[in-house]
């Protein structure tokens, strides 16, 4: 059985950072590329990030360019979002994802951790 | 970027009612769009991908259908289960975007 396991997720202050993981198991980690999806409240779905299986590509939404850093580590299958100079607008609830391609979706979700950015 | 304007953003509608969700693309995305469903407190599910495979163990009142670059999801009689928000999700090009959603309540 496939699991994506979110941790990290907490309350920061604006400029704050915070390290995202998500613990997978159930399927062959370092096959997939993963990625990471947030819903802010009271709003809809939005990509943050992309990573290929083997980490040499990352792909970003423009608003967390240059601010979030995807990685992974395929030897103990982890997935990592770091955040940095966090901004109100960031408080969303964080989904830790797997990309399957061909064909080209998300199939397999966690449950969420969730991010406040407030002072 | 491909945007993704989904219609309508509130839906409506009875228990046995056949109701359809639309999906317009801003330019050509094949068939690389997904249907979500989700309820509150829980993770997106995946009810439709490639705009008209069902997922497997998705019930078959869901189905999904393209034409050009308008995608449309059908719930052909609607269950209780079935009142929670949809999105769909276009994965042609990056940015991967989302449609802003369909939330469908009971009438």
């Amino acid at each position: 059985e496939v699991q994506l396991v979110e941790s990290g997720g907490d309350l920061v202050q604006p400029g704050g950072s915070l390290k995202l993981s998500c613990a997978a198991s159930g399927f062959t980690f370092h096959y997939y590329y993963m990625g990471w999806v947030r819903r802010a409240p009271g709003k809809g779905l939005e990509w943050v990030a992309n990573i290929r299986h083997d980490g040499s590509e990352k792909y970003y939404v423009d608003a967390v360019k240059g601010r979030f850093t995807i990685s992974r580590d395929n030897a103990n299958s982890v997935l990592y979002l770091q955040m940095g100079s966090l901004r109100a607008e960031d408080t969303a609830v964080y989904y830790c994802v797997t990309y399957k391609r061909p064909p080209y979706y998300f199939d397999y979700w966690g449950q969420g951790t969730r991010v406040t950015v407030s002072s | 970027d491909i945007q993704l304007t989904q219609s309508p953003s509130f839906l409506s509608a009875s228990v046995g009612d056949r109701v359809t969700i639309s999906c317009r693309a801003s330019q050509d995305i094949n068939s690389y769009l997904t249907w979500y469903q989700q309820n509150p407190g829980k993770a997106p599910k995946v009810l439709i991908y490639d705009a008209s495979t069902l997922q497997s163990g998705v019930p078959s009142r869901f189905s999904g259908s393209r034409s050009g670059t308008e995608f449309t999801l059908t719930i052909s009689s609607l269950q209780p289960e079935d009142f929670a928000t949809y999105y769909c999700l276009q994965c042609k090009d990056y940015p991967l975007t989302f449609g802003q959603g369909t939330r469908l309540e009971i009438k």
